[in-house]
């Protein structure tokens, strides 16, 4: 157990409609980072966070958006859901923003677009 | 923009013998290199990370990875298999700034006996 939490585990929904995907990262971790896993893109990074603030962004459709609250757990919202949006979503947290800190994973959110 | 490769997308190797998993990056300054392990149906765990103390370094579960900047890899080694190991293993590589992986392709390890 990384101690990283997501929430849902699975999510079925239909194209054009609009998920989130919640996560809570380890204790005392200030920095939450979004992945993606598809069969055809591999492991993606999305968006990172630290401490409230978006600090990164990579390959994020502007359909999707994220933002971490003051009790500093994140959300990601997935807006007119495409088949193609159908993948595994990871989120990651470290202590902070230094190269060389190892990041804990959550379990993931498994999203199925119908 | 700093990137790995990962050489062999399935790797199968007999119970007892060597796990050999390729991993060479790009980086124009020097890395941040970890490697992961994805069992199925489940999130990435950390099996080791080299963050220039020491080129050898010890991971979990008996693996263990060399960084050799010369030839710019970080191969994954285990000197004898378990059907345990069988999983996806992914290389990343960290930015110093901001720290966002950037992961490899994986490599799926079948263990036969």
């Amino acid at each position: 157990d990384s101690g990283v939490t997501q929430t849902p585990k699975h999510l079925i929904t239909a194209t054009g409609q609009r998920v989130t995907l919640r996560c809570s990262p380890r204790s005392g971790d200030l920095s939450v980072y979004w992945y993606q896993q598809s069969l055809d893109q591999g492991l993606q990074f999305l968006i990172q966070y630290y401490n409230g603030e978006e600090r990164a962004k990579g390959n994020i459709l502007e359909r999707f958006s994220a933002q971490q609250f003051p009790d500093l757990h994140s959300e990601l919202n997935l807006s007119s859901l495409e088949l193609g949006d159908s993948a595994l979503y990871f989120c990651a947290s470290s202590p902070g923003l230094l190269g060389s800190y190892e990041q804990y994973f959550g379990p993931g959110t498994r999203l199925t677009v119908t | 923009a700093q990137s790995v490769t990962q050489l062999g997308s399935h790797v199968s190797v007999s119970e007892g013998a060597l796990v050999l998993l390729r991993c060479n990056y790009s980086s124009s300054v020097p890395p941040y290199l970890f490697w992961y392990v994805q069992y199925p149906n489940q999130g990435l765990q950390l099996l080791l990370k080299y963050t220039s103390a020491a080129t050898l370094v010890k991971g979990i579960n008996g693996f263990e990875a060399e960084f050799k900047k010369s030839e710019t890899s970080f191969h994954l080694t285990k000197p004898s298999a378990h059907m345990s190991d069988a999983a996806e293993y992914f290389c990343a590589v960290g930015t110093g700034g901001g720290n966002k992986l950037t992961f490899g392709t994986g490599t799926q390890l079948k263990v036969e006996l």
